[in-house]
């Protein structure tokens, strides 16, 4: 019964691969977020879509793009990856302003 | 200057110990105010969510906002060392987009 999901947990790859990374929601949130936390966990927002509707597009490369099948769904796919990717992926969903359920974040390592 | 500024610590107290966790900005325009804990390799979890100034408590836990100032505060009574985690602050106006704190790093000794 785990609220927000992520797969994979961990993804090792190297450079110039293609990944996408997976998330599911089952509270019934109409947002949802893509957050990137670096090494020095600072967390920050990249995307967010409301009801499959792209709300928020952070300065983010157009190597990351977002797609949201239905509203409990919010994937992420990255093209061509380089070492500066590597990062945890979170993705959160909420129904109110401000009030963010995360899930427990994708550990990417770019070789 | 960073929107949201907050002391990465470490911080390191006692078991027992009263702990503040502070963090300031310079967004006047924030009206949502949020706690978040994150123990290593988890997903942050809320803590504590409030968006007028004046106190909050819940538990052991009393979040305060003094918009006048802009400063938020953190206040962890009778701290445990379950408590060891990050704590990040974060802030939203109306837009939705949450900002965050660093986080400060919190290590609660038996």
């Amino acid at each position: 019964d785990t609220a927000v999901s992520q797969t994979p947990k961990y993804l090792v790859t190297q450079m110039g691969n293609d990944k996408s990374i997976k998330c599911e929601q089952n509270l019934g949130h109409d947002t949802m977020y893509w957050y990137k936390q670096d090494s020095k966990k600072f967390l920050k927002i990249m995307f967010s879509y409301n009801n499959k509707e792209l709300i928020i597009n952070e300065t983010v490369p157009n190597r990351f793009s977002p797609k949201s099948p239905d509203k409990a769904h919010l994937n992420l796919h990255i093209n061509s990856l380089e070492l500066g990717d590597s990062a945890v992926y979170f993705c959160a969903s909420s129904l109110r302003q401000g009030e963010q359920y995360f899930g427990p974040g994708t550990r990417l390592t770019v070789t | 200057q960073k929107e949201v500024e907050q002391d990465p610590g470490p911080l390191s107290v006692p078991e027992g110990a009263i702990v503040s966790l502070n963090c300031t900005y310079s967004n006047s325009a924030f009206q949502y105010f949020m706690w978040y804990r994150q123990y290593s390799r988890k997903g942050p979890e809320l803590l504590m969510y409030t968006y007028s100034s004046g106190n909050k408590e819940d538990g052991r836990f009393t979040a305060q906002v003094d918009k006048s100032s802009k400063y938020i505060s953190l206040f962890i009574r009778d701290s445990q060392p379950s408590d060891s985690a990050t704590y990040l602050c974060a802030m939203a106006a109306n837009t939705g987009k949450l900002i965050f704190g660093q986080g400060t790093t919190l290590q609660v000794k038996p």
